[in-house]
C-alpha cells in the first residue's frame, strides 16, 4: 500500500516559537494532501486540504496566517504552525490520495506537538 | 448542514460479534468509508462502500443503505486488538470527507 510519512513525530516548543511539519508521499504522487487535527479523545479535524502548486483551502475557522501549508510538489505539503501557543498542542495528521473522490486516504503517522 | 452520527462508546466481549451504526446526512454521496484508529496513532483504512449492500473482507464487513442514510461495520470473532475507535466518514459531492466523532469500541476479556 501507499506510505505517507511525517517529521517529526513529535515536538516540543516554547510559546511564540514557529514549527514545521513535513509529509511526504513515499511511493506514490499525491494529487491532494490534508491536514488533520485531533485533540485527545475527539475525532478528526480537517484543517485544509492542499493541491500541488496551488493555494490550500482552508475549513472555516482555520486561521491561514497562522497554519502555512505549502504543497511545493506532488510528494510534499509542508504545515508550519507560526507563533505556536499552549492552545495550538495537539496531534497534527497528514493525509494524501492518489486522486479526487472515491480513494481511501492514506495517513502519515502523526506529528505530536506540544506547546510549553 | 452535514452530519455523521455514531455511537460514542460500545463494549463487546472478546469472541464474540459487534455492529457499529453510522448514519449520515451530507451534501450528496460518493462514498463511505470506515477507519480504524488506534490511540496515539493514526487511521488506518478498513473498507469502502459506494454501492448500496454488503462488503465483507476477512472479520471486518461494512454495509451501506444510500436511501436511508445508513451504513455499519461489522466485526466478528473479536480479539483485544480491536479495541479502538472506528470513524465513519463520507464523501460529499464535492468529494471532501465528512467525518463522524468516532465509535470507542473496548474489548473486553
Amino acid at each position: 500500500g501507499a506510505v505517507v510519512s511525517q517529521h517529526p513525530s513529535w515536538v516540543i516548543c516554547k510559546s511564540g516559537t514557529s514549527v514545521k511539519i513535513e509529509c511526504r508521499s513515499l511511493d506514490f504522487q499525491a494529487t491532494t494532501m490534508f491536514w488533520y487535527r485531533q485533540f485527545p479523545k475527539q475525532s478528526l479535524m480537517l484543517m485544509a486540504t492542499s493541491n500541488e502548486g496551488s493555494k490550500a483551502t482552508y475549513e472555516q475557522g482555520v486561521e491561514k496566517d497562522k497554519f502555512l501549508i505549502n504543497h511545493a510538489s506532488l510528494t510534499l505539503s509542508t504545515l508550519t504552525v507560526t507563533s505556536a501557543h499552549p492552545e495550538d498542542s495537539s496531534f497534527y495528521i497528514c493525509s494524501a490520495s492518489l486522486q479526487r473522490g472515491g480513494q481511501e486516504q492514506f495517513f502519515g503517522p502523526g506529528t505530536r506537538l506540544t506547546v510549553l | 448542514g452535514q452530519n455523521i452520527d455514531q455511537p460514542t462508546e460500545m463494549t463487546a466481549t472478546e469472541g464474540a460479534i459487534v455492529q457499529i451504526n453510522c448514519t449520515y446526512q451530507t451534501s450528496g454521496f460518493n462514498g463511505l468509508f470506515w477507519y480504524q484508529q488506534h490511540a496515539g496513532e493514526a487511521p488506518t483504512f478498513l473498507s469502502y462502500n459506494v454501492l448500496d449492500g454488503l462488503e465483507e473482507k476477512g472479520r471486518f464487513s461494512s454495509f451501506l443503505s444510500r436511501s436511508k442514510g445508513y451504513s455499519y461495520l461489522l466485526l466478528k470473532e473479536l480479539q483485544m486488538k480491536d479495541s479502538a475507535s472506528y470513524l465513519c466518514a463520507v464523501e460529499d459531492s464535492n468529494y471532501q470527507l465528512i467525518w463522524g466523532a468516532g465509535t470507542k469500541l473496548i474489548i473486553k476479556p
